[in-house]
């Protein structure tokens, strides 16, 4: 029972690299949501996917890509890392209209 | 929009005592109300939710009402342990978008209990 899975537990990365942050479920939900989660601001949805195709922007979307062309998989994509990005991000996914949502173990990113 | 206020913390306990977190929401609709919880190192854990007005959710001896007249959802247990000693946040599920479940989440109250 692997849930959702989270790749890689810890990076770093240089002002201006690029990485992928991947994310995989295994329960065949719809919804997929990514997150960040920063000191005294609880976490933060990025971007959620109702499906594959389907993406939308959440409340802090800027300098974020995601694509979900799977059920499984929803990657998130820094195209141009900044130190504001140093956080911790969560992959989320849930049945559509579910009230339980699942966690991955998070990404501890550190931009310098 | 949806929004979630927790209390200030850290907050730092004796083991045995009593813990509240007070929990309050502004939401449109009718939405779920949840409790997570993060310990050092580790991902978000649910531990309980109540999905109406004046449920009960309850979890190894944690448990919350869902107050609707107070827009409430105030985290309780009757003696904490250092095994509790974690963040612990708040959150609310809008279930009437049809867009999916999205969660908003408080800001997070980090709980200390020592021996």
């Amino acid at each position: 029972n692997a849930g959702v899975t989270q790749t890689p537990k810890f990076q770093v990365l240089k002002t201006g690299q690029s990485m992928t942050l991947q994310c995989a479920q295994d329960m065949n939900h719809e919804y997929m949501s990514w997150y960040r989660q920063d000191p005294g601001m609880g976490l933060r949805l990025i971007h959620y996917s109702v499906g594959a195709g389907i993406t939308d922007q959440g409340e802090v979307p800027n300098g974020y890509n995601v694509s979900r062309s799977t059920t499984e998989d929803f990657p998130l994509r820094l195209l141009s890392a900044a130190p504001s990005q140093t956080s911790v991000y969560f992959c989320a996914s849930s049945r559509t209209g579910g009230n339980t949502i699942y966690f991955g173990e998070g990404s501890w990113l550190t931009v310098v | 929009g949806n929004s979630v206020t927790q209390m200030e913390g850290p907050v730092t306990l004796s083991e045995e005592a009593f813990l509240t977190i007070n929990c309050t929401y502004t939401a449109t609709g009718y939405p779920s109300l949840f409790w997570y919880v993060q310990y050092p190192g580790e991902g978000l854990q649910l531990l309980l939710k109540a999905t109406k007005a004046d449920d009960k959710g309850s979890n190894k001896g944690f448990e919350a009402t869902y107050r609707k007249e107070t827009t409430s959802f105030h985290l309780e247990k009757g003696s904490v342990q250092v095994s509790d000693s974690a963040v612990y946040f708040c959150a609310l599920s809008d279930l009437e978008e049809t867009s999916g479940s999205r969660l908003t989440f408080g800001e997070g109250t980090q709980l200390t209990v020592n021996p």
